[in-house]
This record gives C-alpha cells, sequence and structure tokens, in this order.
C-alpha cells in the first residue's frame, strides 16, 4: 500500500522559476524523507525532516511538514535543467510497519 | 569511491528461467533492501536484511528470494514462480538497522522478459 501520493504527478516548469512538490500521507509517522530519480537511474537522497520539525533547508531546497495535515511540500528554487528529475517522499510509517514507504513521485520538467 | 554497485544494468529473462540480479556495497552499511519499480510507480518493497544471515519478506516477497551471507552482498534471486517480472530492481542500503535513517541506492537493474 502507498503511504505517501505526490501531487501534481507531473510538472512542467520553465528555468529559474520555482518549483512544488506535495506529498500527503496516511499515518503518523516519526520522519518524511525526500528523494530524487534521474530517469533510469537510483534515487538519491535529498533531506530527511523529523515529525517535531517544521521546515528544513538544503541548498535550493526547503521541506516543510504539517503533522496536523498529514502533508509535506518540496520547494526548489530558481530551479535548472539539471533538476528535471522525479521527486518521491518516503515515510517511515511511525516505526509500525518497520518499512520505509515510499509515494508515487512527481515528475518535474525543467525547459532551458 | 564508496557506494552500491549493482549488476548487470540490463537482464534478459527466457520463460521458466532463475536469473540472480548483484547489489554489493562497500559502505559497511549493516541493512540492505531490494525494491521494485515498475513504470511511473512508487518502489515496493521485496526483500530487506537488517544482518548478515537474517532477512526478512517485504510486501511482494513472492517468486523471489534472497540471501545475505555476507555483509557486503545481498543478491537477489527471480524465479520462475514470479509471473510479471519486467521492472526496475533497486537495491539501497542503510548505516543502521530499521528504516529511520536514509537510504543509498544502487543504479538499477532493468530487467525484461524474453
Amino acid at each position: 500500500s502507498q503511504q505517501g501520493e505526490e501531487d501534481p504527478q507531473a510538472l512542467s516548469i520553465q528555468e529559474g522559476e520555482n518549483a512544488t512538490m506535495n506529498c500527503s500521507y496516511k499515518t503518523s509517522i516519526n520522519n518524511l524523507q525526500w528523494y530524487r530519480q534521474n530517469s533510469g537511474r537510483g534515487l538519491v537522497h535529498l533531506i530527511l525532516i523529523r515529525s517535531n520539525e517544521r521546515e528544513k533547508h538544503s541548498g535550493r531546497l526547503r521541506v516543510t511538514l504539517d503533522t496536523s495535515k498529514k502533508s509535506s511540500s518540496l520547494l526548489i528554487t530558481a530551479s535548472r535543467a539539471a533538476d528535471t528529475a522525479s521527486y518521491f517522499c518516503a515515510t517511515d510509517g511511525d516505526g509500525a510497519t518497520n518499512k520505509l514507504i515510499f509515494g508515487t513521485g512527481t515528475l518535474l520538467a525543467v525547459q532551458p | 569511491d564508496g557506494g552500491i554497485t549493482q549488476s548487470p544494468k540490463y537482464l534478459f529473462r527466457k520463460e521458466g528461467q532463475n536469473v540472480t540480479l548483484s547489489c554489493e556495497q562497500n559502505l559497511n552499511h549493516d541493512a540492505m533492501y531490494w525494491y521494485r519499480q515498475d513504470p511511473g510507480q512508487g518502489l515496493r518493497l521485496i526483500y530487506y536484511s537488517q544482518i548478515v544471515n537474517d532477512f526478512q519478506k517485504g510486501d511482494i516477497a513472492e517468486g523471489y528470494s534472497v540471501s545475505r551471507e555476507k555483509k557486503e552482498s545481498f543478491p537477489l534471486t527471480v524465479t520462475s514462480a514470479q509471473k510479471n517480472p519486467t521492472a526496475f530492481y533497486l537495491c539501497a542500503s542503510s548505516a543502521q538497522q530499521g528504516f529511520n535513517e536514509k537510504l543509498f541506492f544502487g543504479s538499477g537493474t532493468q530487467l525484461s522478459v524474453l
């Protein structure tokens, strides 16, 4: 079963614009992670935010977490063509399932 | 360079054949995982191992088998019992036991049926 669902499924923007992706999940969590996947490659970890944190930054990435709404957002500022990839959120399901559960991903296309 | 190596990059399976996907890591991680990814979908957990000589089934273990004889290696066998094996297979590892740490992924193996 999918714990996280990203929205939108696909997003196309121009270089220099900001990109925002959202993730909704169903059960309580200890942490939420965001990963990036270039086409035909493995996933790369971007950022982890714990349930007691509301916002976290890493370079051009900003992640927010609202546990009351069971949602998270990933903002990429000043996007570049190289940011073109799929972005996945993953949650630990509060450890109850002992599994890291991935969402279905947002495909981001940044047009040069 | 430290990392996870998956091989081969592409693999073709004939009807009734078992095939094995290799996954090796030199990160000294305890935990290793196998995920299956179908087009346009998220990752689904096949098997995971928290320590050498121990492994657990994930959500879609039927038709797959694994072994963990060495800390560095976690091969996945796709057996003939797996009737729909065409997918992208990803191996991952994490430093700690459990699922609260970040995962490091290999570059994947694309398996297709002839």
